[in-house]
């Protein structure tokens, strides 16, 4: 089963509009990354954010974790219509393994 | 373009039959990651090498087989096909040494096997 779990499942903006996909998992991690997909693509890595770490920033991109609540976000501002993809987080646990959550997909319409 | 490169990109075979996929990681790194893309179960973790040995399993299959070449080409061999195994195979590299962390990965362009 997935590690992560995106919510939520789809989202449809205007664009100009932000973007909130949030991600929860389950067990203590080394960092949590996400990932975008374009559609039947190989997935991009955008930003990796350490368990330390609680705000990370990266252009248009600002993450957030919350080690307690075991919870990420990945907020998307001024979205813009190439943006449309599947959003996916990924937990790195003990080992370098990554797990992948079920993804967001978000849809950004001109 | 990620700098790894998975051939075929599409292939299209019968139950019962036995494939292989290839996957070339980004020059330098020694860890290649092979994972599963589906509808019904999302993103899956196959298996990972790291300078050809096998370093983690997932839920990889056990008709499903994977090396790592001294070149670090990586190899998936997929035998004994089924439906359900008709999917999005996609390869990952990482410059990363497993347990070092912060392990970014580079993901190709897939393979899209259809088993017909």
């Amino acid at each position: 089963s997935q590690q992560g779990e995106e919510d939520p499942q789809a989202l449809s903006i205007q664009e100009g509009e932000n973007a909130t996909m949030n991600c929860s998992y389950k067990t203590s991690i080394n960092n949590l990354q996400w990932y975008r997909q374009n559609s039947g693509r190989g997935l991009v890595h955008l930003i990796l954010i350490r368990s330390n770490e609680r705000e990370k920033h990266s252009g248009r991109l600002r993450v957030t974790l919350d080690t307690s609540k075991k919870s990420s976000s990945l907020l998307i501002t001024a979205s813009r219509a190439a943006d449309t993809a599947s959003y996916f987080c990924a937990t790195e646990t003990s080992g370098s393994r990554l797990t992948f959550g079920e993804g967001t997909q978000l849809t950004v319409n001109p | 373009d990620s700098g790894v490169t998975q051939t075929p990109k599409h292939l299209i075979t019968a139950t019962g039959q036995r494939v292989t996929l290839r996957c070339s990681p980004r020059s330098g790194d020694l860890s290649v990651y092979w994972y599963q893309q589906s509808l019904d179960q999302g993103l899956q973790f196959l298996i990972q090498y790291y300078n050809g040995e096998e370093r983690a399993k997932g839920n990889i299959l056990e008709r499903f087989s994977a090396q790592q070449f001294p070149d670090l080409h990586s190899e998936l061999n997929l035998s004994s096909l089924e439906l359900g195994d008709s999917a999005l195979y996609f390869c990952a590299s990482s410059p990363r040494t497993p347990g070092q962390g912060r392990n970014e990965q580079f993901f190709g362009p897939g393979t899209r096997l259809t088993v017909l």
